[in-house]
């Protein structure tokens, strides 16, 4: 199985920071991956897709970049409806894999 | 609109069976493998299986947490992917989600773009 390693687990910033969180697959997916967004009680959200192309209606401070075995999400400047968990996740082989979690939360 | 409704989910012993369905609406249902993920009480995102369109064979793979218990199907003329669940278990306990993945079909922008609400499945001992 492809383990996906997501840093931070957890990280506090305020509105206006850019913030980054990484995934680390264990061996090269291509670039069959996604980054999700999950509020408490809702499913998650596609942000983003085939590792850096952006979901339509998403903001444009959402990116993503990377291929092979690292991934990066960065949110260039964070907003109040930001404060959410975020998730990676591999396609490229079955079992289909997620990070750990970022949970971001308020500083 | 594009949607899929998830629904069948409940409170159930351990040992019985469930089965979950996945309604979709708004696009052309037999064009997409369709999956099904879950999620424990206050845990991260899990991989359940997929079941492939007919164009590529309506086959299906499994995680190993619930291979030889649980099942999915698909009625593509009723827009609806099914999840059966038996010999139940305690840590199956979780939201189940459906999503649909095109990539077969449409190419990566279509994979895991729309989820449904999902349902709760709660197993007691």
């Amino acid at each position: 199985d492809i383990q996906m390693t997501q840093s931070p687990s957890s990280l506090s910033a305020s509105v206006g920071d850019r913030v980054t969180i990484t995934c680390r697959a264990s061996q090269a997916i291509t670039n069959d991956l996604g980054w999700y967004q999950q509020k408490p009680g809702k499913a998650p959200k596609r942000l983003i897709y085939a590792a850096s192309s952006l979901q339509s209606g998403v903001p444009s401070r959402f990116s993503g970049s990377g291929s092979g075995t690292e991934f990066t999400l960065t949110i260039s400047s964070l907003q109040p409806e930001d404060f959410a968990t975020y998730y990676c996740l591999q396609h490229n082989s079955y079992p289909w894999t997620f990070g750990q979690g970022t949970k971001v939360e308020i500083k | 609109e594009v949607q899929l409704v998830e629904s069948g989910g409940g409170l159930v012993q351990s040992g019985r069976s469930l089965r979950l369905s996945c309604t979709a609406s708004g696009f052309t249902f037999g064009d997409y493998a369709m999956n099904w993920f879950r999620q424990a009480p206050g845990k991260g995102l899990e991989w359940v299986g997929f079941i492939r369109s007919r164009a590529f064979g309506g086959t299906t793979e499994y995680a190993a947490t619930v291979k030889g218990r649980f099942t999915i199907s698909r009625d593509d003329s009723k827009g609806i992917a099914y999840l059966q669940m038996n010999s139940l278990k305690t840590e199956d306990t979780a939201v189940y989600y459906c999503t649909r993945d095109g990539s077969g079909s449409y190419g990566k922008g279509r994979a895991f773009d729309i989820w449904g609400q999902g349902t709760t499945v709660t197993v007691s001992s």
